[in-house]
């Protein structure tokens, strides 16, 4: 099992629809998450960081279920301009003291006129 | 303005060449990164650094190597040890190195071989 999981898409959904996605994590006791957006041949950019009550930025909002082990990234009244891959991003475990980012493949996410 | 810079955006190599990336930030950060992205794949870690004048390996570290002789300096070389570097170069940043904060990404440089 991969340590970070998302479906690759493309999810190509109209103008104005809601569209979520998920992202499963494989270690328990990973801390922090992010969602970052990337476009094409940039750099990733952060979206939002995930809390554990959930939080909203605007037309976005991210939960995470730690039950379940996975974080989501709801969009609502989707604009052209969303079109971008979506990064998940989880800490690692922190083991001997070391740590580090796990990084999902990311969604591929097309607003389409 | 704060951030990171990367150059060149673009740098090509020829084969048994070493070749340099620069990645340097004024955000204060203690910690630094530097990725590697290859297409359909996620983010990579070459190697990381949470202090001056100390850095670790990441996941694949095997021809390459770093120095972290400032802390607003982080720069990458790709030696001739790596057989398959063309790939997009990200250097990342964060406050501290524990895990838990924001990481903040440079434009990234390609690198192509030729």
């Amino acid at each position: 099992r991969k340590e970070v999981e998302q479906d690759p898409g493309p999810f190509n959904v109209p103008e104005g629809a809601t569209v979520a996605f998920n992202c499963t994590y494989s270690n328990s006791a990973s801390q922090s998450f992010f969602w970052y957006r990337q476009d094409c041949r940039k750099e990733p950019k952060l979206l939002m960081s995930v809390y554990s009550s959930g939080n909203e930025d605007g037309r976005f909002t991210a939960q995470l279920n730690r039950a379940s082990q996975y974080i989501s990234l709801l969009i609502r009244d989707s604009k052209l301009s969303d079109s971008a891959t979506y990064l998940c991003v989880v800490n690692g475990d922190g083991a001997s003291g070391t740590y580090k980012y796990i990084f999902g493949t990311g969604t591929r996410l097309k607003v389409l006129a | 303005d704060g951030g990171i810079t990367q150059s060149p955006k673009y740098l090509f190599r020829k084969e048994g060449q070493n070749v340099t990336l620069s990645c340097e930030q004024n955000l204060n950060h203690d910690a630094m990164y530097w990725y590697r992205q290859d297409p359909g794949q996620g983010l990579r870690l070459i190697y990381y650094s949470q202090i001056v004048n100390d850095f670790q390996k990441g996941d694949i570290a095997e021809g390459y190597s770093v120095s972290r002789e400032k802390k607003e300096s982080f720069p990458l070389t790709v030696t001739s040890a790596q057989k398959n570097p063309t790939a997009f170069y990200l250097c990342a940043s964060s406050a501290t190195g524990g895990g838990l904060e924001t990481q903040y990404f440079g434009p990234g440089t390609r690198l192509l071989v030729l």
